[in-house]
């Protein structure tokens, strides 16, 4: 059973600029939720997707969007970057139905100048 | 307004004692909490789970304990390894969401 994976590991962009982050749940696994970890900060829930549908959703404006692909990955897009959007972007998987479950990803470090 | 609270930043630790590290919540609604382990460059890693029908859980050398009534839950390790030296996270959610609410962790050093 392979892990969650994320892509890319870094990534640096620039004010306004839109990014797509990657994640690879674990098979089998039908939902998957998005974190923001600003430094020095707890991960903060940015979405979940069960099933290729939003599931849930964190106090983020709607420049960030997700898209679950039945294949078990899924995309975070973050439109009109801001400064304030530099952080460590997770993903988490879990099992279907059992969600408190979650398996982490190694992150995706983005900056934003 | 931060509903999971950890208050200490950072800890040390001699090997072979015992590491408690706390976590205070305001939400009553939460009704399951989780700590999880972070390594560098790493994701967090689950730890141990608690529901709020228990007041403790026991795996290992780690214990977690709830205390409903003041909203705080605690993390034991005995006795403490240099491996575990790692940021921890407690984590709280209510069943209806499954939405995670993180703290902002403690920094565990444990000291050979």
């Amino acid at each position: 059973e392979t892990g969650v994976t994320q892509s890319p590991t870094h990534l640096i962009k620039t004010r306004g600029q839109q990014v797509t982050l990657r994640c690879s749940s674990q098979s089998g696994h039908n939902t998957v939720s998005w974190y923001q970890q600003a430094l020095g900060q707890g991960p903060q829930f940015i979405f979940q997707y069960y099933r290729e549908e939003e599931n849930g959703r964190g106090n983020f404006p709607p420049r960030f969007s997700g898209l679950q692909f039945p294949n078990y990955s899924s995309e975070l897009n973050v439109n009109a970057l801001e400064l304030d959007d530099s952080a460590l972007y997770l993903c988490a998987s879990s099992p279907d139905g059992t969600s408190y479950e979650q398996y982490f990803g190694p992150g995706t470090r983005l900056t934003v100048t | 307004d931060q509903q999971v609270k950890q208050n200490s930043p950072s800890l040390s630790v001699q090997e072979g004692r015992i590491s408690i590290l706390n976590c205070d919540y305001t939400n009553s609604m939460f009704d399951y909490f989780l700590w999880y382990k972070k390594y560098p460059a790493e994701g967090p890693t689950f730890l141990i789970s608690i529901s709020s029908i228990k007041d403790k859980n026991e795996d290992g050398r780690f214990t977690v304990f709830l205390n409903k009534s003041a909203k705080h839950l605690s993390l034991h390790i005995v006795p403490s390894q240099p491996g575990d030296s790692a940021v921890y996270f407690c984590a709280a959610s209510d069943s209806g969401t499954y939405k995670y609410i993180f703290g902002t962790g403690t920094r565990l050093k444990v000291l050979a």
